[in-house]
């Protein structure tokens, strides 16, 4: 079953506007990851936020992560084309080890 | 240049084959992962490895086999036994001790489709 869930699964923008993508998740976790991929690659790793902290910054991208309703907010700011692709949140359970169990993505697309 | 490198970038299989996908690494990280991606769907995870010579399967390991002989070397081998084969396969690799901080590093991943 899927630790992590995004919404929505697809978003479409304009170049300059914000895009806000959430992930739920069911168990507790040790920290929660975002990753991006860009159509046919590999993922990136964007930003980690652990289950202590609650924001977390790293230029435009803005995360949040509320344990109590299970859910992070991936907020980046004023979109640029070259922001397109897919975002996926990541998480650990307590007792996973260092696996990573992914949500199924967000597609965002930012217009020119 | 420290990476992972993936290959070969496109695989095709017959039906009844075998086919093992390479997965490389030079960052020195203990751990690494296979995962399954299909079209517009998120990772599921195959196989991982946190040490040498040992390995743990994921959700999804029945059709595939690995081997974990060189901490560089993480081998994929899906099996005539994987009814579905066809999908877009990422290795990745952490730090075992400080993947929490670093998170995992992605190949560019190898799509196999079946003929």
């Amino acid at each position: 079953s899927q630790q992590g869930e995004e919404d929505p699964q697809a978003l479409s923008i304009q170049e300059g506007e914000n895009a806000t993508m959430n992930c739920s998740y069911k168990t507790s976790i040790n920290n929660l990851q975002w990753y991006r991929q860009n159509s046919g690659r590999g993922l990136v790793h964007l930003i980690l936020i652990r289950s202590n902290e609650r924001e977390k910054h790293s230029g435009r991208l803005r995360v949040t992560l509320d344990t109590s309703k299970k859910s992070s907010s991936l907020l980046i700011t004023a979109s640029r084309a070259a922001d397109t692709a897919s975002y996926f949140c990541a998480t650990d359970s307590n007792s996973g080890g260092s696996r990573l169990t992914f949500g199924e993505g967000t597609q965002l697309t930012v217009n020119p | 240049d420290g990476g992972i490198t993936q290959s070969p970038k496109y695989l095709f299989r017959k039906e009844g084959q075998n086919v093992t996908l390479s997965c490389e690494q030079n960052l020195n990280h203990d751990a690494m992962y296979w995962y399954r991606q299909d079209p517009g769907q998120g990772l599921r995870l195959i196989y991982y490895s946190q040490i040498v010579n040992d390995f743990q399967k994921g959700d999804i390991a029945e059709g595939y086999s690995v081997s974990r002989e060189k901490k560089e070397s993480f081998p994929l081998t899906v099996t005539s036994a994987q009814k579905n084969p066809t999908a877009f396969y990422l290795c990745a690799s952490s730090i075992f001790s400080d993947w929490a901080i670093y998170g995992y590093t992605f190949g560019s991943g190898t799509r196999l489709t079946v003929v």
